[in-house]
């Protein structure tokens, strides 16, 4: 079945480092892919989307590339802020269920100043 | 736009209480849904509802009803409360199916 697969946390990085959380994904045909972010005590926040093969979607700094000879779907940042501190969800809608979305497992990031 | 709001924040119930827990969206959405988030579990559907009129079982439905008012608004209710409901739920929207969804700021409930 489908399914999402994060890597595994916590991560601690130093302010201004480099952010890589990988994604991986089983799919049936190619869903859209979907990056969540979740701050301490909030909700889930879309951090950003990409609908197609190579598409590349973008936000805040944020990036992740869409790769289907890989099935990946990897979130980059260049220089974390201490205000990126949050859990990461990498997510995709499922072809049933009205498009319930798949999670993968979260990954908590700890950024020090 | 407020985007998807929920009521209450927080809740404490006693074993048996009943409760229902309020969400509404003004983006015109026509897909909504429920989850629960608990601990090492991630993120799991309880109902959802593609459009206004319809609702659909998730993967862990029992113990909970929805209803569906109108294309806004979507409740959850327990009619029942157990200790093993003590859960964080959050609502959800959609355009429709498949497309990305907007969550709301979540109902802690504690059920002692």
């Amino acid at each position: 079945g489908d399914s999402v697969t994060q890597m595994e946390g916590p991560v601690t990085l130093s302010e201004e480092a480099f952010l890589t959380i990988n994604c991986t994904y089983t799919a049936t045909g190619y869903p859209s892919l979907f990056w969540y972010v979740q701050y301490p005590g909030e909700g889930l926040q879309l951090l950003l989307k990409a609908t197609k093969a190579d598409d590349k979607g973008s936000n805040k700094g944020f990036e992740a590339t869409y790769r289907k000879e890989t099935t990946s779907f990897h979130l980059e940042k260049g220089s974390v802020q201490v205000s990126d501190s949050a859990v990461y969800f990498c997510a995709l809608p499922l072809y049933n269920q009205g498009g319930k979305l798949i999670f993968g497992q979260g990954t908590e990031l700890s950024v020090k100043p | 736009n407020a985007g998807v709001t929920q009521t209450p924040k927080f809740q404490v119930l006693k074993t048996g209480q009943s409760m229902t827990l309020q969400c509404a969206q003004d983006m015109n959405h026509n897909s909504m849904y429920w989850y629960r988030q608990d601990p090492g579990m991630g993120l799991r559907l309880i109902y959802y509802s593609a459009s206004e009129g319809t609702t659909d079982k998730g993967e862990v439905p029992n113990g909970y009803n929805v209803s569906r008012l109108n294309k806004r608004e979507f409740s959850l209710r327990l009619e029942s409360a157990a200790p093993s409901q003590t859960s964080v739920y959050f609502c959800a929207s959609s355009v429709r199916g498949y497309y990305e969804q907007y969550f709301g700021p979540g109902t802690r409930l504690t059920v002692t």
